[in-house]
C-alpha cells in the first residue's frame, strides 16, 4: 500500500482482556518495528522483524506481549490480560531493511485500557 | 546499553527565534535521521546524514553530523507556527545492524 496501516486506530478494552493490534506495512519493505508511545513521551521500542524473524525482541516489556509476522508482510502484536499500564499509543514502522534506511510509521493505535 | 541523549526536552519559542535541539550518542553512529511529530500525530522522516561533519539544509533547517559520528544538531531559523512539534533524533549504531535508537525528542512550542 501507499502507507503503513494500523488498524484499530482506537481500542478501548476492560482490565484482564487480550487485544490484537495489526499493523500492513509498505509493500516491499521488509523490516518491521514496533514502538509504544505514553501521553507526552518517547518512542519505547518494543520488537522488530526482518522478513519474518525477530531478530530483536529486548524491548517486550512482559510475556504479556507477544508479536508475529507472516509471509514478510503484516504484522500482529498481542497483548494479554491487559493493565492500566498498557494504556498508550501504539505504533508500527517499516523500512527497507536494516540499515540505513528511513522509517515509515504508521498513525498508531491507541489504547485505553480500562 | 547504547543510548542517544537529546536536549533539551523542551523548548518555547516566540515566533520569529532561532530553535536549535541536539543529539549525543555513547558509540559511533553510522548514521543519524531526523524525524518530526506533529501534536496528535506520527512521527515523519526528514532526513538522514552518513557522513563525518555532513551539513544538510532544508529551508530553514539546518542539520549537522558531528566530525566523530556521535552527535548532531538540528537548527531552525526564524520559528514559524508550523514548525511545532516534537523533533526526535535517531541514531544506528555502528557495530551493528538492526534498529534505531531514538533519543527522547524536543518538543518546540512557537508562541506567534
Amino acid at each position: 500500500g501507499a502507507g503503513v496501516s494500523q488498524s484499530p486506530s482506537n481500542k478501548v478494552t476492560e482490565k484482564g482482556k487480550d487485544v490484537e493490534l495489526r499493523c500492513d506495512p509498505i509493500s516491499g519493505h521488509t523490516a518491521l518495528y514496533w514502538y509504544r508511545q505514553s501521553l507526552g513521551q518517547g518512542l519505547e521500542f518494543l520488537i522488530y522483524f526482518q522478513g519474518n524473524s525477530a531478530p530483536d525482541k529486548s524491548g517486550l516489556p512482559s510475556d504479556r506481549f507477544s508479536a508475529e509476522r507472516t509471509g514478510g508482510s503484516v504484522s500482529t502484536l498481542t497483548i494479554q490480560r491487559t493493565q492500566q499500564e498498557d494504556s498508550a499509543v501504539y505504533l508500527c514502522a517499516s523500512s527497507f531493511g536494516q540499515g540505513p534506511y528511513g522509517y515509515t510509521f504508521g498513525s498508531g493505535t491507541r489504547l485505553t485500557v480500562v | 546499553g547504547q543510548q542517544v541523549m537529546q536536549i533539551p526536552q523542551y523548548q518555547h519559542v516566540q515566533e520569529g527565534e532561532d530553535f536549535t535541539t541536539y543529539c549525543n550518542s555513547s558509540t559511533t553512529l553510522s548514521n543519524i535521521q531526523w524525524y518530526k511529530q506533529r501534536p496528535g500525530g506520527h512521527p515523519v522522516f526528514l532526513i538522514q546524514l552518513v557522513k563525518s561533519g555532513e551539513v544538510k539544509k532544508q529551508k530553514r533547517l539546518t542539520f549537522q553530523f558531528g566530525e566523530a559520528k556521535k552527535n548532531s544538531s538540528l537548527h531552525i531559523t526564524a520559528t514559524q507556527t508550523t514548525d511545532v512539534g516534537t523533533y526526535f533524533c535517531a541514531g544506528l549504531p555502528s557495530d551493528q545492524g538492526g534498529k534505531l535508537i531514538f533519543g527522547q525528542g524536543t518538543e518546540l512550542s512557537v508562541k506567534p
